[in-house]
């Protein structure tokens, strides 16, 4: 069964860093998001992607955020400069399209900033 | 912004107990989804709600989209110790391209064997 992959698993970086997260949509899927989850804490919607351009951006999604589809398979989000409250679970998930309402999330990518 | 309202915060059952959780709106969501989720996992989908009124099943497991628009509840029947975990509502307006889910806080269920 297609699924969503995303690398690394554990992002262990410095404040003022910068850090690219990667994602893999499920292949034939058409809107892309990225999800943020603090420890504990709910899911918090970030942004979403869609025809190679950013469709609907949170408040969280900062300056500091930036989202790429730089070939046809991968979805990226980029820290600029890394805070320690960036920490959290970051998930990607994809979509089909109209209709395709149901979005497929990815196993996470844990960010530790220090 | 939209809120999910989900309750309860957590649940301490016996293995073989049936479980109800629900989540309120203060707006009308199109699309209720519930999610599962390990520990250090991403959600998982369990059940999609497209439509007011629906019910929904997958396995023991029963979803409803609430009349209104602005509820909905999922039943586990017989829980297992697998069930253990997190469970999500989220929902989104689908309105045009916009999908994004704003998600409840969750629901904490342990089950003793």
């Amino acid at each position: 069964e297609p699924e969503v992959t995303q690398t690394p698993s554990h992002q262990v970086t410095q404040m003022g860093q910068e850090v690219i997260l990667r994602c893999v949509p499920i292949s034939n899927h058409l809107y892309f998001y990225w999800y943020r989850q603090i420890l504990g804490q709910k899911v918090e919607f970030l942004v979403s992607f869609y025809n190679n351009e950013i469709s609907e951006k949170s408040e969280i999604f900062d300056d500091q955020f930036s989202v790429e589809r730089p070939d046809g398979s991968n979805f990226t989000l980029k820290i600029r400069s890394t805070k320690l409250e960036d920490s959290a679970m970051y998930f990607c998930a994809s979509t089909g399209g109209a209709g395709g309402d149901t979005q497929y999330f990815g196993p996470g990518t844990r960010l530790t900033v220090l | 912004g939209q809120q999910l309202n989900q309750s309860p915060q957590s649940m301490f059952i016996q293995e073989g107990e049936d479980v109800s959780m629900n989540c309120t709106s203060s707006s009308i969501f199109n699309t209720w989804l519930w999610y599962k989720q390990d520990p250090g996992e991403g959600p998982v989908l369990l059940i999609a709600l497209y439509k007011a009124g629906e019910l929904t099943s997958n396995g023991r497991l029963t979803a409803q989209f609430g009349i209104t628009r602005k509820d909905s509840f999922l039943n586990i029947s017989a829980s297992i110790p697998s069930d253990v975990g997190i469970y999500f509502c989220a929902g989104h307006p689908r309105l045009g391209s916009n999908y994004k889910l704003t998600f409840g806080k969750g629901t904490l269920l342990t089950v003793n064997p």
